[in-house]
């Protein structure tokens, strides 16, 4: 089992570019998360599907995030334009959706926006 | 809503020594409830969970918890702290929801070991 997946790992950027970020889920699992880590802010849920259809997207903070979800194994998440502020940990994370309940958590996408 | 708090933001302890993590819990109903671990630059890892029956749940990594539903407590325990246990440490509350769940987590609790 290859775990969550993410891509890139490492992300620099200059303000007013365009941003994506990429999962793969764990295959078979039907909710899949967004997460946003910061030191002042700490774990904020940002949206989840659930058989690739959006939720819940109130945490998404402003209209400049917007998240796809096309089909099972894959979802995006992209910022345009970027602002330093968005500087963060994005994490994205799966699991089986009505079931037990238990998040499996990807190595997140380190993002700097300068 | 449910929500969770996790009074202390960093604990130092020895190794070798005990190690109690707190984190209290507000919800409605009968909780899900889970226990992260974050070492530093990595992913969350799930060290345990609790969803009904025995109230003292085993982990990995030797860590345990047991839920007080009198005291909406689920704090994590381990009798003997090793070096590479210092992380930091979220718990979470989850709800069953019609389309799938829902965690929301505590603010964490840095934990630091000294030899």
């Amino acid at each position: 089992d290859a775990g969550v997946i993410q891509s890139p790992r490492h992300e620099v950027t200059e303000m007013g570019q365009e941003v994506t970020l990429r999962c793969k889920p764990i295959s078979g699992h039907n909710s899949l998360f967004w997460y946003r880590q910061t030191m002042m802010r700490g774990l904020e849920l940002l949206i989840y599907f659930n058989n690739n259809v959006p939720i819940d997207d109130s945490g998404m903070p402003e209209d400049r995030f917007s998240a796809k979800m096309p089909n099972a194994s894959f979802s995006t998440l992209k910022i345009q334009p970027s602002e330093p502020r968005d500087s963060a940990v994005y994490f994205c994370a799966s699991s089986l959706g009505l079931a037990a309940g238990e998040q499996f958590f990807g190595p997140g996408t380190r993002l700097t926006v300068l | 809503a449910q929500s969770v708090t996790q009074p202390d933001i960093h604990i130092t302890v020895s190794e070798g020594a005990s190690l109690e993590l707190r984190c209290n819990y507000s919800y409605g109903a009968t909780p899900y409830l889970f226990w992260y671990v974050q070492s530093p630059g990595q992913g969350l890892q799930l060290l345990l969970k609790y969803f009904s029956g025995d109230t003292l749940v085993q982990g990995i990594k030797g860590f345990e918890a047991e839920f007080k539903r009198s005291q909406s407590s689920f704090n994590l325990r381990k009798p003997s702290v090793h070096w590479s246990d210092a992380a930091e440490y979220f718990c979470a509350v989850g709800a069953m929801a019609e389309y799938g769940n829902k965690l929301v987590f505590g603010a964490g609790t840095i934990l630091r070991v000294k030899s």
